[in-house]
């Protein structure tokens, strides 16, 4: 009975590698989010998507993809991936957009290592 | 700009009472929240407020000052369980993004 679920936990990889991690939700919820969490702990938006629309898109590298087949599922797709990518990846989930009074649920992150 | 501010660190004592501070500027406002995460885990909700005042919810409790652009976590009765870091964060009335603190590292003593 996960709410958010990613996967994988663990991902290890060298330089220039394409890598995908996959998310679902089963909350319910209209809209979600990847997050990126470095070393430093500082949590940054990198996309958020509201019923399969694009709503967020920061400032990151086209080298990172999502797409969203339904609003239940929310994919990320590095491609030729770099030293500097090595972090925490974090999926989540909200009933509204975000910055209102619908909490975020987070999946448990994927830890991504590059080599 | 937007920016939030929390203190890198903290210790506290079992059984004890704890104040975490969160200061912060946005060019909106529309509510404030708290996440606890435990090292190597997911962040998970606290709390939220979006009027002046006090909330408590059991040991918990959040303040907020929209004035002051100012909140605080209050943990009473600290537990080791408790030993986590402590995110503050907001959002602009403008877009649609909560902005970070880099949170605060709680560390509870025997």
């Amino acid at each position: 009975d996960t709410a958010v679920s990613q996967t994988p936990k663990y991902l290890v990889t060298q330089m220039g590698n394409d890598k995908s991690i996959k998310c679902e939700q089963n909350l319910g919820h209209d809209t979600m989010y990847w997050y990126k969490q470095d070393s430093k702990k500082f949590l940054k938006i990198m996309f958020s998507y509201n019923n399969k629309e694009l709503i967020i898109n920061e400032t990151v590298p086209n080298r990172f993809s999502p797409k969203s087949p339904d609003k239940a599922h929310l994919n990320l797709h590095i491609n030729s991936l770099e030293l500097g990518d090595s972090a925490v990846y974090f999926c989540a989930s909200s009933q509204d957009r975000g910055a209102d009074n619908s909490p975020l649920h987070f999946g448990n992150g994927t830890r991504l290592t590059v080599t | 700009g937007q920016n939030i501010d929390q203190p890198t660190e903290m210790t506290a004592t079992e059984g004890a009472i704890v104040q975490i501070n969160c200061t912060y500027q946005t060019s909106g406002f529309n509510g404030l929240f708290w996440y606890q995460q435990h090292a190597g885990e997911a962040p998970t909700f606290l709390s939220y407020n979006v009027l002046d005042g006090l909330e408590e919810k059991g040991r918990f409790s959040s303040f907020l000052s929209r004035s002051k652009g100012y909140s605080y976590l209050l943990l009473k009765e600290l537990q080791m369980k408790d030993s986590a870091s402590y995110l503050c964060a907001t959002g602009s009335d403008s877009n649609y993004q909560l902005i970070w603190g880099a949170g605060t590292k709680l560390i509870i003593k025997p």
